[in-house]
């Protein structure tokens, strides 16, 4: 069984540049979140999918964050324009419907910020 | 609302040595406790969870935790540490009110050859 997928595991852009993440959970998982990780921290929530619902995204910067699930499945996770602070590993996690007390994380995709 | 505290960012100990993270909570209700261990440009990995079952734990890699109520704890230890066991270590509580995860700021274990 393949686990969490997400791509690009590194980008390195300019400040006031867009940049997206993408994340496929594993499948059949409908929870899907988001956590930003900042060096030497633990992770911390952004938004939390629930199929294509965003049910939780109170600590989601709406000003220059976004993301969506279209389709309940896959998500994207974009910044614009990134500034200097968003520097830091951004992580997707997924669980499924029976067994919500489980997160599998992927690898996370370190973003710099020049 | 829930948090964990850990105790002790860096934690180094001698390869063979006992291993004991320490990880305090805080809830008013009994919570899930879990604790995650991240390697070096990975992700984080399950390595055992309290789901308010038996309050003796045991995780992969010969991990295991103890629930303790009275001390509001959730300690991991292993008996012998191995140089692999060198990452960062994770306790996490959940929410009583759905699906909501909240991290503590991480121990890096360091294991001494």
């Amino acid at each position: 069984e393949a686990g969490v997928v997400q791509s690009p595991r590194y980008k390195i852009i300019e400040k006031k540049q867009p940049v997206a993440f993408w994340c496929n959970p594993i499948s059949g998982h409908n929870t899907l979140y988001w956590y930003l990780q900042n060096l030497g921290q633990g992770p911390e929530l952004l938004i939390r999918y629930e199929n294509e619902e965003a049910v939780d995204d109170s600590q989601l910067p709406k000003d220059r964050f976004s993301a969506e699930r279209l389709k309940g499945v896959d998500s994207t996770l974009k910044i614009q324009p990134a500034e200097l602070g968003d520097s830091a590993v951004y992580l997707c996690a997924s669980s499924a419907f029976e067994e919500t007390d489980t997160q599998y994380f992927g690898p996370g995709t370190r973003l710099t910020v020049l | 609302a829930q948090s964990v505290t850990q105790l002790g960012s860096h934690v180094s100990v001698s390869e063979g040595a006992l291993v004991l993270l320490r990880c305090n909570y805080s809830s008013s209700v009994p919570p899930y406790l879990f604790w995650y261990v991240q390697y070096p440009n990975q992700g984080l990995q399950l390595l055992l969870k309290y789901t308010s079952a038996a309050t003796l734990v045991k995780g992969i890699n010969g991990f295991e935790a103890e629930f303790k109520k009275s001390e509001t704890s959730f300690h991991l230890t292993k008996p012998s540490a191995h140089m692999s066991d060198a990452a960062e270590y994770f306790c996490a509580v959940r929410s009583n009110t759905g699906n909501q995860f909240y991290f503590g700021t991480g121990t890096s274990l360091t294991v001494i050859p």
